[in-house]
C-alpha cells in the first residue's frame, strides 16, 4: 500500500534561515501534491498544489518542488519567521481523488 | 463570514451514546469531506460527498453514518460511541471533487469519549 513520510516529526530553525521539509512516497507517483499549514486547536490551511508535470512551484516566501524519480517533494520556506511555526502536512491525490496526508512535520522556527 | 463552520466545537459524552455533529459551508462548493485526526495527529479522510452523493467511504465502522442534506451542508452521526472514537473530526469542502482543487477545512470538533 501507499506509504507518506515527512522526513522529520519535529523541525527547529533559526530565524532567517530556509527551512526545508521533505515527503517522500512509495510506489506509484500522484497526480497532484499538496501543501498544508496547521497551527495547534485549527484545521488545515492550504498552501500550495504542484502537479506531476511540473518541476517547482513559487507563492512568495514558499517554494515546492516535485521529483518524480525520487518520489519526493521538497517544501522551502525562505527568510523564515516566527510566524512561519507550525505544523506542515503534504497530501497526495491519485486516481480516486481522495487526499492522503502525510505525517506532518513541526517546525519551530527560533528567535 | 465563516468559510466551513461545525458545531459543536467540543464534545464530551459516555460510551455507547449517540452524537452528531454539524458542518455547513458557504463557499458555493460542490465537494465536501469529513476526516478524522487522531492523537498522533494523523489526518485521514472517513466520507466526501459530491452534490448531495455519496462518492468516497473509507473503511469506516457502519456506526459512522454521515448525509447531506444539501450540497452546503454535511452532518456525522455517530450510533454506539467507543472510547476509540475519541479524535478530532474536520470537516472540509473543495471547489470540485477533483484533485486539483485545494480543500478548506473547518475548525475541527474535538470528541472525547469517557
Amino acid at each position: 500500500s501507499q506509504k507518506i513520510e515527512q522526513n522529520s516529526e519535529a523541525l527547529n530553525i533559526q530565524e532567517g534561515k530556509t527551512a526545508t521539509l521533505t515527503c517522500n512516497y512509495t510506489n506509484y507517483s500522484p497526480a497532484y501534491l499538496q501543501w498544508y499549514r496547521q497551527d495547534p486547536g485549527r484545521g488545515p490551511v492550504f498552501l500550495l498544489l504542484i502537479r506531476e508535470n511540473e518541476k517547482e512551484k513559487r507563492k512568495e516566501r514558499l517554494k515546492v518542488t516535485f521529483d518524480t524519480t525520487l518520489k519526493q517533494s521538497l517544501f522551502h520556506i525562505t527568510a523564515s519567521q516566527p510566524a512561519d511555526s507550525a505544523t506542515y502536512l503534504c497530501a497526495l491525490v491519485f486516481g480516486n481523488e481522495k487526499l492522503t496526508f502525510g505525517t506532518g512535520t513541526r517546525l519551530t522556527i527560533i528567535p | 463570514d465563516t468559510a466551513v463552520s461545525q458545531t459543536p466545537k467540543y464534545l464530551v459524552t459516555q460510551m455507547g451514546n449517540d452524537k452528531s455533529i454539524k458542518c455547513e459551508q458557504n463557499l458555493g462548493h460542490d465537494t465536501m469531506y469529513w476526516y478524522k485526526q487522531d492523537s498522533k495527529k494523523f489526518l485521514k479522510i472517513m466520507f466526501s460527498y459530491n452534490n448531495k452523493e455519496l462518492i468516497i467511504n473509507e473503511t469506516v465502522p457502519n456506526r459512522f453514518s454521515p448525509k447531506s442534506p444539501d450540497k452546503a451542508h454535511l452532518n456525522l452521526h455517530i450510533n454506539s460511541l467507543e472510547l476509540g472514537d475519541s479524535a478530532v473530526y474536520f470537516c472540509a469542502s473543495s471547489p470540485r471533487l477533483a484533485g486539483g482543487n485545494e480543500q478548506y477545512f473547518g475548525p475541527g470538533t474535538r470528541l472525547t469519549v469517557t
